[in-house]
């Protein structure tokens, strides 16, 4: 079946530095891909998403972009922010598309 | 507009209980999926109701069921409490079916104690 591995963390940054957490799938054809973020204390929200192969999704300066030959959904920040500080997830939707799969998740925490 | 909202946002219950889980999905939704947090872990899936049907299945026991309501509402019981179970249960509602056309919104979650 479908499934997602992403990076172990913890993931210590300095505000303004660049950061990479990397995501690689196995699937069945081409399935859309997400990354979440878990805020402390909250629910799990939509970070950005790619629907196909080569597709860039971004939201709030964060990139990932859709590698279908390396498999991958690497996600990327140019500057992060004391508030980027967070869980993330990479997810992608099961075989029979009723569920989304989620890596065990990257702990991110910048400091000023 | 309200949020995916889950009720009780925290419980504590000891081994061999029963314990259950309320979410109400957003307005217009009409596909509820639960999901288990383990700490340090990512969610896994549970179950998936759309349209009062069950249409996903993940791999727990048969200690854990749910239903969801004429109004879209779902409930998710656990029985014969293990220590296992202690998790945050996440609820996450979208408009139809596939997690792949359908963005899942989710709750902030119960976080369930078994002791």
């Amino acid at each position: 079946g479908n499934s997602v591995t992403q990076m172990e963390g913890p993931v210590t940054l300095s505000e303004e530095a660049f950061l990479t957490i990397n995501c690689t799938y196995t699937a069945t054809g081409y399935p859309s891909l997400f990354w979440y973020v878990q805020y402390p204390g909250e629910g799990l929200q939509l970070l950005l998403k790619a629907t196909k192969a080569d597709d860039k999704g971004s939201n709030k300066g964060f990139e990932a972009t859709y590698r279908k030959e390396t498999t991958s959904f690497h996600l990327e920040k140019g500057s992060v922010q004391v508030s980027d500080s967070a869980v993330y997830f990479c997810a992608l939707p099961s075989q029979a598309g009723t569920a989304l799969i989620f890596g065990k998740g990257t702990t991110l925490s910048v400091s000023s | 507009d309200a949020g995916v909202t889950q009720s009780p946002t925290h419980l504590i219950k000891t081994r061999g209980q029963h314990v259950t889980l309320r979410c109400s999905p957003i307005s217009g939704h009409k596909s509820v999926s639960w999901y288990q947090q383990v700490l340090g872990q990512g969610p896994q899936f549970i179950f998936q109701y759309y349209e009062k049907e069950e249409r996903g299945r993940g791999n727990f026991p048969d200690r854990f069921s749910a239903r969801q309501f004429p109004n879209y509402s779902s409930e998710l019981n656990v029985n014969a409490l293990l220590l296992g179970d202690s998790a945050l249960y996440l609820c996450a509602s979208s408009p139809g079916v596939s997690s792949s056309y359908n963005e899942q919104f989710f709750g902030p979650g119960t976080r369930l104690t078994v002791l």
